[in-house]
């Protein structure tokens, strides 16, 4: 069973629009949620998420996480094209060495 | 950009034989890790390392080893390439454990 589920797993929408994409996780030995964009190419570093109820912004994009629902959130608001890509998240656990368990990915589509 | 390469960045090769790709790092980071990417699978961690001749297995370590020499070069080998492990692999480094990854440019591998 997939312990990160990522959802939707493909959008297709119109520049300007805003988009929500979430993912919920395991409660397990929770430490920390991280957001990835990846284009045709590596992942890029978003944001990373420890605390309940503290949203993190950058520019256009926004997080956010819900450790009692076990989930989080990226939205984009006034999507562009070069938002285009699959957006990853991960969870890290604690454990004797902390790694990342990453989701499917939700591919994004801005269309003009 | 974090200081990561990766070489050879495509490889085809055929069944059977050896192969090993590099990654190296200008950040001296202490972690460094080998993710394989494939289609409805996501990004799955194969073997990651703490520091110098430190290694230790992920998710998916069955027919690969590691080895790290150096804090910059963190190498992955494929003893006996076989065709299931045509893929897309991936580097990352983190400072520490707890922090943000960041990954590599990515080798595109193909095994006939």
């Amino acid at each position: 069973e997939d312990k990160v589920v990522q959802s939707p797993l493909s959008l297709v929408v119109h520049e300007g629009d805003t988009v929500t994409l979430n993912c919920s996780y395991e409660v397990t030995n929770f430490r920390s949620l991280l957001w990835y964009k990846q284009e045709k190419k590596a992942p890029t570093f978003l944001f990373m998420l420890t605390s309940s109820g503290i949203e993190k912004k950058s520019g256009r994009l926004s997080s956010i996480l819900d450790k009692k629902e076990l989930f989080s959130i990226l939205n984009i608001t006034a999507t562009q094209t070069g938002d285009s890509a699959v957006y990853l998240c991960a969870q890290r656990t604690q454990g004797g060495s902390e790694k990342l368990v990453f989701g499917k990915g939700t591919k994004l589509t801005v269309n003009p | 950009d974090a200081g990561i390469t990766q070489s050879p960045r495509h490889k085809v090769t055929e069944t059977g034989t050896p192969v090993t790709l590099r990654c190296h790092q200008t950040e001296n980071h202490r972690y460094m890790y080998w993710y394989r990417q494939d289609p409805g699978h996501g990004l799955r961690l194969i073997h990651y390392s703490y520091g110098v001749k430190d290694t230790d297995k992920g998710e998916v370590s069955d027919g690969y080893s590691v080895s790290r020499s150096k804090t910059e070069d963190f190498l992955l080998t494929l003893e006996s390439a076989t065709s299931s492990q045509t893929s897309v692999y991936f580097c990352a480094i983190s400072q520490e454990s707890y922090n943000e990854q960041f990954f590599g440019p990515g080798t595109r591998l193909t095994v006939l």
